[in-house]
C-alpha cells in the first residue's frame, strides 16, 4: 500500500464550481500536509500548508485535515479557467523529515 | 517569481553521453533537493543535500550524482545517458515555516535520451 493515495483524475468542471481535491495516507506519524499546483511546463508551487487536524482558508482555497480518517481535502470555490493545473498533495512526519507527495490530480476549469 | 533555477529546461542527448544538469538558489537555503517526476507518477526523491559537503541518496535508487561545494549550487550528473533516464528532473530547497518544511521549486530540466 503506497503511503500516500491521490486519485490522477483528470478531473473536468465549469468556470465556478466548487472543487474537492483529496488524498488519503496510512502513515499515522504524518503531522504536517501540503497543498502545491503545478502548471504544464512548471515546476509545483506551494498553496497551503497546515499542521495536524483542523481548517485553513485562504482566499478562494480551503484545506481540510482529519487526522482520525487519515484524509486530507482542498477546495477550490468559484473556479477560475486559471486554476486549471495539477493539484499534488504532500505531507510529513516530525519537523524537517521528507516529504512524501501523492501523484497529483489534473484540474480543467472550462469557461 | 522563481528564487531557484534550473538550466537546461530541455534537453536531447544520445546514449552514452554524459550530462549535467544546473540548480542555482539565491534564498540562502541550507537543504536542497532533487527529485524525479514521471507522468502519472509521485515526486521521488533521488539526492538531497542538508549543507555543503552534504550530500545523500534519496528514496529512489539512481545513477545520478550531486555535488555541493557552495550553499547555491547543487549541480546533478550523469555519467553517461540512458535511455531509462529519460524525465523530468526537479530541483528545490527548503525553509522551515511553522515546523514544516517548505519546498520551493525550480521549472524543472526534461531530459530525453535516445
Amino acid at each position: 500500500q503506497k503511503e500516500v493515495e491521490q486519485d490522477p483524475g483528470p478531473l473536468s468542471v465549469p468556470e465556478g464550481a466548487i472543487v474537492s481535491l483529496n488524498c488519503t495516507y496510512s502513515n499515522s506519524a504524518f503531522q504536517y500536509f501540503m497543498w502545491y499546483r503545478q502548471y504544464s511546463r512548471k515546476g509545483p508551487e506551494l498553496l497551503m500548508y497546515t499542521y495536524s487536524s483542523g481548517n485553513k482558508e485562504d482566499g478562494r482555497f480551503t484545506a481540510q485535515v482529519d487526522k482520525s480518517s487519515k484524509y486530507i481535502s482542498l477546495f477550490i470555490r468559484d473556479s477560475q479557467p486559471s486554476d486549471s493545473a495539477t493539484y499534488l498533495c504532500a505531507m510529513s512526519g516530525q519537523a524537517g523529515t521528507a516529504l512524501i507527495f501523492g501523484k497529483g490530480t489534473t484540474l480543467s476549469v472550462s469557461s | 517569481e522563481a528564487d531557484i533555477y534550473q538550466t537546461p529546461r530541455y534537453l536531447v542527448i544520445g546514449t552514452g553521453k554524459k550530462i549535467t544538469l544546473e540548480c542555482s538558489q539565491t534564498m540562502g537555503h541550507d537543504k536542497m533537493y532533487w527529485y524525479q517526476q514521471d507522468p502519472g507518477m509521485e515526486l521521488h526523491l533521488i539526492h538531497y543535500s542538508y549543507g555543503v559537503n552534504s550530500t545523500e541518496k534519496g528514496d529512489l535508487s539512481s545513477e545520478s550524482t550531486v555535488s555541493r561545494i557552495r550553499t547555491e549550487h547543487f549541480p546533478l550528473t550523469l555519467e553517461s545517458a540512458r535511455p531509462s533516464h529519460t524525465s523530468q528532473y526537479l530541483c528545490a530547497s527548503s525553509l522551515r515555516r511553522d515546523g514544516a518544511n517548505v519546498l520551493t521549486f525550480g521549472a524543472g530540466s526534461r531530459l530525453t535520451v535516445l
